[in-house]
């Protein structure tokens, strides 16, 4: 139930192309959603989050697509560019506790092809 | 921009060694975490330390390992007697709040290796 599944392992786009990411959950306690981008080498750094009350946000090229009923979150890429090449990992965390730790999903290795 | 430092990027050490992984958190953050992530696989939670006590602990985080603050800007991770299977980078991340819509920010991560 703590478990955070992400898809596809690794995913190869055309400079310009859309980036889908996908993610699902179970546990309905979870209620913050934020996806992290990880270059070679670096920490994990946050590139967007969203609350399950909005279905969707956006910022920039980045965007969250949020489906509470399926429990489900995506996060679009528009444009990608070769700079986007990095592992994204979706998180969750759940409030009201001593601790909003996160739930990292498995990866997604993204490729940008120029 | 304020960030979060590890040092050092890289520790080398024998097994059954002690190792200390430091931390500076960003300076006005209140909430402190350690997460590990083994090669090729997910960022796993360690430990979560609020006011000079640990918040939450994963099963992971067994007694081998412990956490510090030992003074107003550091914040390290202790393993007494390391084995092979801790190898790993090791990340540490602080918030202001503990609240879920806090964002946590990163370290570069301590690249642990056990001989």
């Amino acid at each position: 139930q703590q478990q955070v599944k992400q898809s596809p392992q690794s995913l190869i786009v055309q400079k310009g192309g859309i980036s889908i990411i996908n993610c699902a959950y179970e546990n309905t306690a979870f209620d913050y959603f934020p996806w992290y981008q990880q270059f070679p080498g670096k920490g994990p750094a946050l590139l967007i989050a969203i609350r399950p009350d909005v279905s969707e946000k956006k910022e920039g090229r980045f965007t969250i697509s949020f489906n509470k009923s399926a429990k489900q979150f995506s996060l679009h890429i528009m444009d990608s560019q070769p700079g986007d090449s990095a592992t994204y990992f979706c998180a969750a965390s759940m409030g009201g506790g001593a601790t909003n730790k996160l739930i990292f999903g498995t990866g997604t290795l993204l490729a940008v092809q120029p | 921009e304020p960030e979060v430092t590890q040092t050092p990027s890289h520790q080398v050490t024998q097994m059954g060694q002690e190792v200390i992984l430091r931390c500076v958190p960003i300076s006005n953050h209140l909430y402190f975490y350690w997460y590990r992530q083994i090669l090729g696989q997910k960022v796993e939670f360690l430990v979560s330390f609020y006011n000079n006590e640990i918040s939450e602990k994963s099963e992971i985080f067994d007694d081998q390992f412990s956490v510090e603050r030992p003074d107003g800007s550091n914040f390290t991770l202790k393993i007494r007697s390391t084995k092979l299977e801790d190898s790993a980078m090791y990340f540490c991340a602080s918030s202001v709040f503990q609240y879920s819509n806090q964002p946590q920010h990163f370290g570069d991560g301590t690249r642990l290796s056990i001989l």
